[in-house]
């Protein structure tokens, strides 16, 4: 079955650093792929997506890049707040009628 | 974006009785809404998915006759948690999906459910 793995928290980080949340995947079709964020005591906001390899999603100095030959979509920002602290998810779908299967969650801690 | 609400937040019941969770789209129709359950630490997993007017799609290892969900309408689904447990503590996050060729699903906030 599908599969996200994504690295393990917590991560800290300085303001102002330089971010990497590796994510892989393993699916049997073409996903979708997406991060979600969660902040403290919300539910989940979609930050950015990507449909098919080679596409670059993009929100907020956030990014990830689609790579179908590498199964990743890692997320990277160049210069993160402390109001970027939160849990992270990267997910994946095969389709609107499917649901999500998403990773563990980073969570992201930033500190000032 | 579309706006997906989900009452209660928070709730504490008794072992025993039953907690029903609701989730709605506010503004859009959604045939499908899905439930998940998230674990402290953990990811979010899909409990089971709702189409409207026909009877859900539950995964591997979730009892069906426990987590009872209705969605009666295009924009309201419901997942009663009967009998519940201490071990039903949990996170439960319901999401909506927009029909349309680039479907995106939208979250609700999240019920945490506490059984004492």
């Amino acid at each position: 079955g599908d599969s996200v793995t994504q690295m393990e928290g917590p991560v800290t980080l300085s303001e102002e650093a330089f971010l990497t949340i590796n994510c892989t995947y393993t699916a049997t079709g073409y996903p979708s792929l997406f991060w979600y964020v969660q902040y403290p005591g919300e539910g989940l906001q979609l930050l950015l997506k990507a449909t098919k390899a080679d596409d670059k999603g993009s929100n907020k100095g956030f990014e990830a890049t689609y790579r179908k030959e590498t199964t990743s979509f890692h997320l990277e920002k160049g210069s993160v707040q402390v109001s970027d602290s939160a849990v992270y998810f990267c997910a994946l779908s095969e389709g609107g009628a499917d649901g999500l299967t998403f990773g563990k969650g980073t969570h992201l801690i930033i500190q000032p | 974006g579309a706006v997906v609400s989900q009452h209660p937040s928070r709730v504490i019941c008794k072992s025993g009785t039953s907690v029903k969770i609701e989730c709605r789209s506010l503004d859009f129709q959604a045939t499908t809404m899905f439930w998940y359950r998230q674990f402290p630490k953990q990811s979010l997993m899909l409990m089971a998915t709702s189409n409207e007017g026909s009877k859900a799609t539950y995964e591997q290892g979730v009892e069906k006759d426990k987590f009872l969900i209705n969605h009666a309408s295009l924009t309201l689904s419901t997942l009663t948690v009967t009998s519940a447990h201490p071990e039903d503590s949990s996170f439960y996050i319901c999401s909506a999906v927009l029909a349309g060729p680039n479907t995106e699903a939208f979250f609700g906030q999240g019920t945490r459910l506490t059984v004492v």
